[in-house]
């Protein structure tokens, strides 16, 4: 596996499920992020972790939960969303120490809320 | 966070028509970078600009630094059904590391 790997691709739950995304790099990065793509909307930063520590949280409701077990692996929880959270999850990663400032995002969850 | 405006919104070209877009910021950037998001994907990097002034091509593509530091374009030559998608500009501010994305622009390519 190369790159930034998310699973599910895809996703369906209800209102009062709990599910998780995965995302994995395999590059060597050692900062994570999570963004929100809604329809007609501009990429929404959720999560940054750098080092494995949280470094920013944008305001994001708590029923989305990140966690980070190391610098290859990032989660989002989720419980209890509404349908206004139904987006395409997108997941990056980036070498923060280096002048390659880049990211690589993987191809996305499409979580629907129903 | 800081805003780069980019524009156009969309653009519905016909195929083989050059394409322009551009990003603009009230703050100076040390780094451009232009992604392109095909659908149900994920944005990948296209060009990545790193000096004032610096012009980038990767293929039919050219990229521009501006001189002021605080814009960039992208251009598309001789567009084909499969330029199709969402392109974003990014940038690193002077002082900091995170990206900050502009709202992007989608093409539509009609055959």
């Amino acid at each position: 596996e190369t790159g930034v790997t998310q699973t599910p691709r895809h996703l369906v739950m209800g209102m009062t499920n709990k599910k998780s995304l995965k995302c994995e790099q395999h590059l060597g990065h050692n900062a994570m992020y999570w963004y929100k793509q809604s329809a007609k909307k501009p990429l929404e930063l959720m999560f940054v972790y750098s080092l494995e520590e949280r470094v920013e949280n944008n305001s994001v409701p708590s029923r989305f939960s990140p966690e980070c077990p190391n610098s290859s692996h990032l989660f989002l929880h989720l419980h209890t969303l509404q349908p206004e959270d139904s987006a395409l999850y997108l997941c990056a990663s980036s070498q923060v120490l280096r002048g390659n400032y880049g990211y690589t995002f993987g191809s996305g969850t499409r979580l629907t809320v129903v | 966070g800081q805003q780069l405006n980019q524009s156009p919104q969309s653009m519905f070209i016909q195929e083989g028509e050059d394409v322009s877009m551009n990003c603009t910021s009230s703050s100076i950037f040390n780094t451009w970078l232009w992604y392109k998001q095909d659908p149900g994907e994920g944005p990948v990097l296209l060009i990545a600009l790193y000096k004032a002034g610096e012009l980038t091509s990767n293929g039919r593509l050219t990229a521009q630094f501006g001189i002021t530091r605080k814009d960039s374009f992208l251009n598309i030559s001789a567009s084909i059904p499969s330029d199709v998608g969402i392109y974003f500009c990014a940038g690193h501010l002077v002082a900091g590391n995170m990206l900050t994305f502009g709202g992007g622009t989608r093409l539509m390519v009609k055959p």
